[in-house]
């Protein structure tokens, strides 16, 4: 079955600077992969997504890059301030669409 | 609107009893999932129901556990007979259409299950 492995799983960056998370996937069949931020005590939110047909997406200070052909896809956040501190995870769909595989997830720590 | 509502937010049981969790989707969305988080680690899926029926149960443990969804709305996920390894924080989603990869999941707060 799918495996989606993650990395790091923490990260400190300095505030204002860029933080990337990676993540590898092991079934070529999958062609969705979003991107959710879970904040302590609450459910996980998507924060951007992208699908098997498109390499990179954007959405202000984040973006995704996508390589099909080694099957990894990164989490590329710019400018981080500090409310982006909070755990990060990758997820990806096997053949069965419904049913996402997640990563173990990173924390992701801002220093002021 | 109002989100996912998950209940209890936590509960703390004994080895050997049953439990109950309720999850309250967004109004209209016909798909809804269980999944189960345990600490440091991405959510594990559980089941999928698409409308009354459970799509897909096989992210189930055993078959102490089971959830059923009789209106298609709301969904009560049950555990007979707890094991301290059922201790996890218990995440409902919900999303308007089915399939993780055409819809956005809405997850609720989550239900902390501590089993002593």
């Amino acid at each position: 079955g799918e495996n989606v492995e993650q990395h790091p799983s923490t990260l400190s960056v300095q505030e204002g600077d860029s933080a990337v998370i990676k993540c590898t996937y092991s079934d070529s069949a999958s062609n969705y992969f979003p991107w959710y931020k879970q904040e302590l005590g609450k459910g996980p939110q998507l924060i951007i997504d992208i699908r098997s047909n498109v390499g990179e997406k954007k959405d202000q200070r984040i973006a995704v890059t996508l390589n099909k052909t080694a099957k990894h896809f990164s989490l590329h956040i710019t400018e981080t301030q500090p409310e982006d501190s909070a755990v990060y995870f990758c997820a990806a769909t096997p053949s069965k669409n419904y049913q996402l595989i997640w990563g173990a997830g990173t924390k992701l720590i801002i220093k002021p | 609107g109002a989100g996912v509502s998950q209940t209890p937010s936590n509960k703390v049981t004994e080895k050997g009893k049953y439990v109950e969790l309720r999850c309250d989707p967004i109004s209209g969305h016909t798909a809804l999932y269980w999944y189960r988080q345990s600490l440091g680690q991405g959510p594990e899926f559980l089941i999928y129901f698409q409308g009354t029926g459970a799509a897909d149960d096989s992210g189930l443990p055993n078959d102490r556990f089971f959830a059923v969804r009789p209106e298609g709305s709301v969904s009560t996920l049950k555990i007979q007979r707890t094991e301290r390894g059922d201790s996890a924080v218990y995440l409902c989603a919900s999303s308007l259409i089915g399939g993780g990869g055409t819809g956005e999941l809405f997850f609720g707060e989550g239900s902390r299950l501590t089993v002593l």
